[in-house]
């Protein structure tokens, strides 16, 4: 069964902090990989997608990797800021159908105090 | 910010009532999709549609009904809404052929039934 696992569920820090969020995936046959970032009672909004041979891309102060042998990506956020409290969602797309189906993950609910 | 637009953004409505949830792009989109979320879960694929007279159900079974008349328009229709239609709902499209079948969502419609 495809899936998406992320993870921590939640996560508190202080502005400033970095932290790194994870992200666990079963899909087969993988196409790319997408970090979106969702704020309360909003729509996601993408912020990298990687495919097969990308190893790490950056957008601002995100910076997400792939492991695609191991299955796992992660995306690190830097010098976090107040606007940075969000859903962090990871979406894994397979090449399976002409669809290009996405697999949703549950996201890390990011909170950043003053 | 994607142009898809999504109205209402919030509905409180009582059981037995018929809704109706817009969703517009004006990006020339083929593809558009719908997606029912409830709090702290993963996005759920409820319908789907290559173009226009296209649609089709998604993975998440669904009361709602779809129609496609004009490209840049793809609303959701309950017949008779009940308390279990209660959720977050996002209607999303993308470009057929596009590398990485990126999706843009508009901001979603919570929609309440009591």
């Amino acid at each position: 069964k495809n899936q998406v696992e992320q993870s921590p569920q939640s996560l508190i820090i202080l502005e400033g902090k970095n932290c790194t969020l994870q992200c666990n995936y079963t899909v087969s046959p993988f196409s790319n990989l997408r970090w979106y970032k969702q704020d309360t009672g909003r729509g996601p909004v993408s912020l990298t997608i990687m495919t097969f041979s990308e190893n790490t891309k950056s957008n601002g102060r995100y910076t997400a990797t792939l492991d695609a042998d191991t299955k796992q990506s992660s995306l690190h956020i830097t010098a976090s800021q107040l606007s940075d409290s969000a859903s962090y969602i990871c979406v894994v797309s397979d090449r399976g159908s002409t669809l290009g189906r996405l697999y949703f993950g549950r996201g890390t609910q990011l909170t950043v105090w003053p | 910010e994607a142009d898809i637009y999504q109205t209402p953004r919030y509905l409180v409505i009582g059981t037995g009532k018929k809704i109706t949830l817009e969703c517009s792009q004006t990006m020339g989109h083929d593809k558009m999709y719908w997606y029912q979320q409830d709090p702290g879960m993963e996005l759920h694929l409820i319908h789907y549609s290559y173009g226009v007279n296209s649609t089709e159900k998604g993975d998440l079974s669904s009361e709602s009904t779809v129609s496609r008349i004009r490209t840049e328009h793809f609303p959701l229709t309950l017949e008779s809404a009940r308390p279990s239609h209660t959720s977050q709902y996002l209607c999303a499209s993308s470009e057929r052929g596009s590398t990485y079948n990126e999706q843009f969502f508009g901001p979603g419609t919570r929609l309440t039934v009591l």
